[in-house]
Order: structure tokens, then C-alpha cells, then sequence
């Protein structure tokens, strides 16, 4: 199985600030990378597939990047709604597997 | 939208059937999958059928014991759980896609436990 390891488990930011957010995996994934939102009480949202690739109405201050085993969410200016917990996930083979989460919390 | 339905409390080595309705797209043209989440695990991708139901995929956690179904006639999604263990106590989610998922349902909570 890929395992995939985020980096770090939780961050404290304040509104304004630039937040980087990095996803190992165990092995190359290509860009079979995605990125998921969670809020408390909420399921997962979609933001990123393919690595780098926004879903339609996600924000652009939301962008992904990297390829092979190294990858990166980064939220250029953190915003009050956006206070959460992020997951990357692998689709590149099965089974799907997810990293454990960062909890990204107000400073 | 997405609507799970068939959670509950139940003993080890009980059966559950969880089941999702479907609505706002187009259900038998989507592969699905249900994944599941515990505050001890995380996230976990539990299974996911094809379009038209000719292929499946487990993690091998659930092998032998979980079988998902889904009924195209219908939009739904099922996914019959036997042998339930506590380690299978978790919130689980009904998601369009087979590797990306892209559209989820609130969640059905199971809970293993004598």
C-alpha cells in the first residue's frame, strides 16, 4: 500500500497569513494527488485533483503543486471560512489511501 | 446530493446493510465508492464499484466480509457489512468517484459494540 504522510499534523495561523501544507508519499504517485477540506460535523470537499488542478469554485488563493512523491497545498492568504482540516489523498493505485490530516487552527 | 441511510449500533460479528441514495447526477455513469472515518484511523477508503457494477475493490481490511452493490434502475448504493468488528466503528460516507471524489453524503454512524 502507499502510504501517504502530511506534514505537519496541525499549524496556527492568522488571517492574512501564507500557509504551506506538505504531502509525502511512500512511492511515486505521478500527480495522482488530491486535496480534500473538512470542517467539523462536515464530510470531506473536494479542492485539488491531479496535483495542481482546482475544482470549479474553489478559490484561488488555493493552489497545489509537486509530482512524483513530494507535494504541497498552499493557501496564499488564509481566510476566516478557511480554518479546517486538510487531507491528501492517492489515487494512483488501489487501495485509496489518505494521509492523517494537518488541522489548520486560528492563532 | 448524496443521502446515507442504514447506520446504527450493532454487536460484534453482527450485519449491517448501509444504503445512499442518489440524486443530481447521473448515477449509472459514476463509478462510487463508500470510505470510511474514526477518530483512531482517519480516513479510509473502504470500497468502490464501477459504473455498471462488473468491477469491485476492497481494502483488504473488509475482503470477504463487506459486499457494495449498487442498483442503476434506482440511483442507489449499497453496502452490506457481516462479521462487524469494533474496528469497523466509524462515520461512513457514500462518494461519487472511484479515485477522486468528488462529491460526498453526510455520513452514517456504525457503531461496534456490545
Amino acid at each position: 500500500d502507499i502510504q501517504m504522510t502530511q506534514s505537519p499534523s496541525s499549524l496556527s495561523a492568522s488571517v492574512g497569513d501564507r500557509v504551506t501544507i506538505t504531502c509525502r508519499a511512500s512511492q511515486s504517485i505521478t500527480t495522482y494527488l488530491l486535496w480534500y477540506q473538512q470542517k467539523p460535523g462536515k464530510a470531506p470537499e473536494l479542492l485539488i485533483h491531479a496535483a495542481s488542478n482546482l475544482k470549479s469554485g474553489v478559490p484561488s488563493r488555493f493552489s497545489g503543486s509537486g509530482s512524483g512523491t513530494d507535494f504541497t497545498l498552499t493557501i496564499s492568504s488564509l481566510q476566516p471560512e478557511d480554518f479546517a482540516t486538510y487531507y491528501c489523498q492517492q489515487n494512483s493505485s488501489f487501495p485509496r489511501t489518505f494521509g492523517r490530516g494537518t488541522r489548520v487552527e486560528i492563532k | 446530493q448524496l443521502v446515507e441511510s442504514g447506520g446504527g449500533l450493532v454487536q460484534p460479528g453482527g450485519s449491517l446493510r448501509l444504503s445512499c441514495a442518489a440524486s443530481g447526477f447521473t448515477f449509472s455513469t459514476s463509478w462510487m465508492s463508500w470510505v470510511r472515518q474514526s477518530p483512531g484511523k482517519g480516513l479510509e477508503w473502504v470500497a468502490n464499484i464501477k459504473q455498471d457494477g462488473s468491477d469491485t475493490y476492497y481494502v483488504d481490511s473488509v475482503k470477504g466480509r463487506f459486499t457494495i452493490s449498487r442498483d442503476n434502475a434506482k440511483n442507489s448504493l449499497s453496502l452490506q457489512m457481516k462479521s462487524l468488528r469494533a474496528e469497523d466503528s466509524a462515520v461512513y460516507y457514500c462518494v461519487k468517484g472511484g479515485g477522486v471524489f468528488d462529491y460526498w453524503g453526510q455520513g452514517t454512524l456504525v457503531t461496534v459494540s456490545s
